[in-house]
């Protein structure tokens, strides 16, 4: 049980083109959904924080006209990458959690993000 | 702010090696501590937690100590396998910060027959 998918799991894209990335929660009901950046050798940057039915909380120092987060339903949130230039390259990670608060989260596989 | 800290690798070891990864933390308060397992080509897992001092968390045979005075929560296995190569995430979830995670950069560990 409490499994999270990523769709795609690798995307390459044009500078200058948007991308978007889904997260599913599979057998459970996700009140709050996480994104994560991650680049090579570094720790998960958490980026925003969404839930179900409002706006997404952004961490400081990410763009949210740049990075579009939507959490239309208790299963699915996408991201998604305006205007995508080479430095917005990196491996992209959700996870789901039931409660939102102190509650365990679960992880996505990632997705690989390569913009050319 | 908070922060986690812990070794770098990779770490290779032989099978039925005994290992140690090294995780530090800074924190106001009294946070949650976690280890994360990363296998290839999946989702991070929860290996096992530990949420106040001198807690141990245990899992699959690893464990880790919640050490407040020194700001520790090492993770341990006395004998490791090939199926244990994996990334292992460090990671910390502060008080009054609703869930959110500070993870540390991740060890590789490889193992050997």
């Amino acid at each position: 049980g409490a499994v999270v998918s990523q769709h795609p799991s690798r995307v390459i894209c044009k500078s200058g083109t948007s991308v978007k990335i889904e997260c599913r929660s599979l057998d459970f009901q996700a009140t709050t959904m996480f994104w994560y950046r991650q680049f090579p050798k570094q720790s998960l940057m958490l980026m925003a924080t969404s839930n179900e039915g409002s706006k997404a909380t952004y961490e400081q120092g990410v763009e949210k006209d740049k990075f579009l987060i939507n959490h239309a339903s208790l299963t699915l949130s996408t991201l998604t990458v305006t205007s995508a230039h080479p430095e917005d390259s990196s491996f992209y990670i959700c996870s789901a959690s039931v409660s939102g608060v102190n509650h365990e989260q679960y992880f996505g596989p990632g997705t690989r993000l390569t913009v050319t | 702010g908070n922060s986690v800290t812990q070794m770098e690798g990779p770490v290779t070891l032989s099978e039925e090696a005994f290992l140690t990864i090294n995780c530090t933390y800074t924190a106001t308060g009294y946070p949650s501590l976690f280890w994360y397992v990363q296998y290839p080509g999946e989702g991070l897992q929860l290996l096992l937690k530990a949420t106040k001092a001198d807690d141990k968390g245990s899992n699959k045979g690893f464990e880790a100590t919640y050490r407040k005075e020194t700001t520790s929560f090492h993770l341990e296995k006395g004998s490791v396998q090939v199926s244990d190569s994996a990334v292992y995430f460090c990671a910390l979830r502060g008080t009054g910060t609703a869930s959110k995670l500070t993870f540390g950069t991740g060890t590789r560990l490889q193992v050997m027959l």
